[in-house]
């Protein structure tokens, strides 16, 4: 098994431009997340989702989209890339089987916005 | 917000000495992990603590879930310079459906 995968690994972007960070898993786990890394503040959730076709908010949504049409994938999509946006991007999967679920981590995607 | 504070923030040590990080909250835990991230990868799972008082070893890490469910500490012996690396611990709160809330982490660095 891969695993977790993401790409690319290194983005630069310029202001007002779009792109989307890939992710796939080969668990079948049911859950996917996406978070951010800022340096000294730990990740924060984006985005998560329970199941293929259903999404939900977390704690720093806004500048993003997500969309799941399999299990497998969840994309994360940046329409107007800002300056805020320069962090590093993991992509998280579990199959919560109780209150304590294991997430494994994709390596991650450093994205700079200049 | 479930708010989850990590101290401290930065160790620096020399190889051979023992050390504790620690992790509150004014929340109750459903559980807690531990994960351990090294420079350009995600976090690995350490460990998973799901009972107050819980006490697991993990070669020379050593983590204690506290009794009410709302800390814990990780206690490293004769660290090594490969335990170099961010300490996160991660909470999941109850009706939280399976979210984690990750503190800042603790960046330990051991030195030879």
């Amino acid at each position: 098994n891969a695993g977790v995968t993401q790409t690319p690994k290194f983005r630069i972007l310029k202001i007002g431009q779009s792109m989307t960070l890939q992710c796939t898993q080969d668990m079948n786990h049911n859950y996917m997340y996406w978070y951010r890394q800022d340096p000294g503040m730990g990740l924060k959730l984006i985005y998560y989702s329970v199941g293929a076709g259903i999404t939900d908010k977390g704690e720093v949504p806004n500048g993003y989209n997500v969309s799941r049409s399999t299990t497998e994938d969840f994309p994360l999509r940046l329409e107007l890339a800002a300056p805020s946006q320069t962090s590093v991007y993991f992509c998280a999967s579990s199959y919560p089987e109780d209150s304590a679920s294991k997430q494994f981590f994709g390596p991650g995607t450093r994205l700079t916005v200049l | 917000t479930q708010l989850l504070e990590q101290s401290p923030q930065f160790l620096s040590i020399q190889e051979g000495e023992n050390l504790t990080v620690y992790c509150n909250s004014s929340s109750v835990f459903s559980s807690l992990q531990w994960y351990r991230q090294e420079p350009g990868e995600g976090p690995v799972l350490l460990v998973t603590v799901v009972t107050g008082g819980e006490v697991k070893k993990l070669k020379r890490l050593t983590f204690q879930f506290g009794d009410a469910r709302k800390d814990s500490s990780l206690h490293i012996t004769a660290a090594q310079p490969g335990d170099t690396g961010l300490y996160l611990c991660a909470g999941v709160f109850k009706r939280s459906n399976y979210k984690l809330t990750f503190g800042k982490g603790t960046l330990l660095t051991v030195n030879p």
